[in-house]
């Protein structure tokens, strides 16, 4: 699959560390979505941008941070204030001035012990 | 903001069956709701989505239907084949403008189970 890439696969923490997902794009999307996928929960929005140099908050941004300094790129960083950071990470992109259909990257699966 | 709740969380049925899931939103200026099947290990990806201005979709075996009045949209399998079998996600969005622009809202999610 090509489009909307995520690394890496699987990462593994230790306690008060923070680590930062890498997502990217080369769909030409200006709007950009990170997500947490627990069990039985759905996909929860932690941060959004629709445009370089601009991101909101999601419903869940507490202990995340990001950055959108590229239309490509929309890392997030998990903080070591995030109190259960252990979940399935998902990085998607649409077309802004939607709502478009968004493109799901393969996920980050983070573990931290 | 827009809260959405799908029903059931666990749907099993036989190959051939038909498979109906549920959702409900709160926010009625929501306008446009789209469903993402999410198989074991891969990413969501979108299988039909339905705006405001029409009540039904139909893409082969899969639609989606759309009640405004009481804000609840339905996707509806028929047929359903093993290959069905995954997690569906249903979504809603406020496309008010401003930064809301393509926010979406996830239900809880589904899983089908299609026994051969």
């Amino acid at each position: 699959d090509g489009g909307i890439t995520q690394s890496p696969k699987y990462l593994f923490r230790k306690e008060g560390q923070n680590v930062t997902l890498s997502c990217e794009q080369n769909l030409n999307h200006d709007a950009m979505y990170w997500y947490r996928q627990d069990p039985g929960q759905g996909l929860r929005l932690i941060y959004y941008s629709q445009i370089v140099n601009d991101f909101q908050k999601g419903d869940i941004a507490e202990g995340y941070s990001v950055s959108r300094e590229k239309k490509e790129s929309f890392p997030l960083t998990v903080t070591s204030a995030q109190k259960n950071p252990t979940a399935f990470y998902l990085c998607a992109s649409s077309v802004a001035g939607g709502p478009y259909e968004q493109y799901f990257g393969p996920g980050t699966r983070l573990t931290v012990t | 903001g827009e809260n959405v709740e799908q029903h059931p969380s666990t749907l099993s049925v036989q190959e051939g069956d038909s498979a109906v899931i549920k959702c409900t939103y709160s926010d009625s200026a929501s306008n446009y709701f789209p469903w993402y099947k999410q198989e074991l290990g891969k990413r969501p990806q979108l299988i039909i989505d339905i705006r405001s201005n029409v009540g039904e979709k139909k893409d082969q075996r899969i639609a989606v239907t759309l009640n405004k009045t009481a804000k609840h949209f339905s996707l509806h399998i028929t047929e359903t084949q093993p290959e069905d079998s995954a997690v569906y996600f249903c979504a809603g969005t406020n496309s008010a403008g401003g930064t809301s622009y393509g926010k979406l809202t996830f239900g809880q999610g589904t899983i089908l189970t299609v026994h051969p």
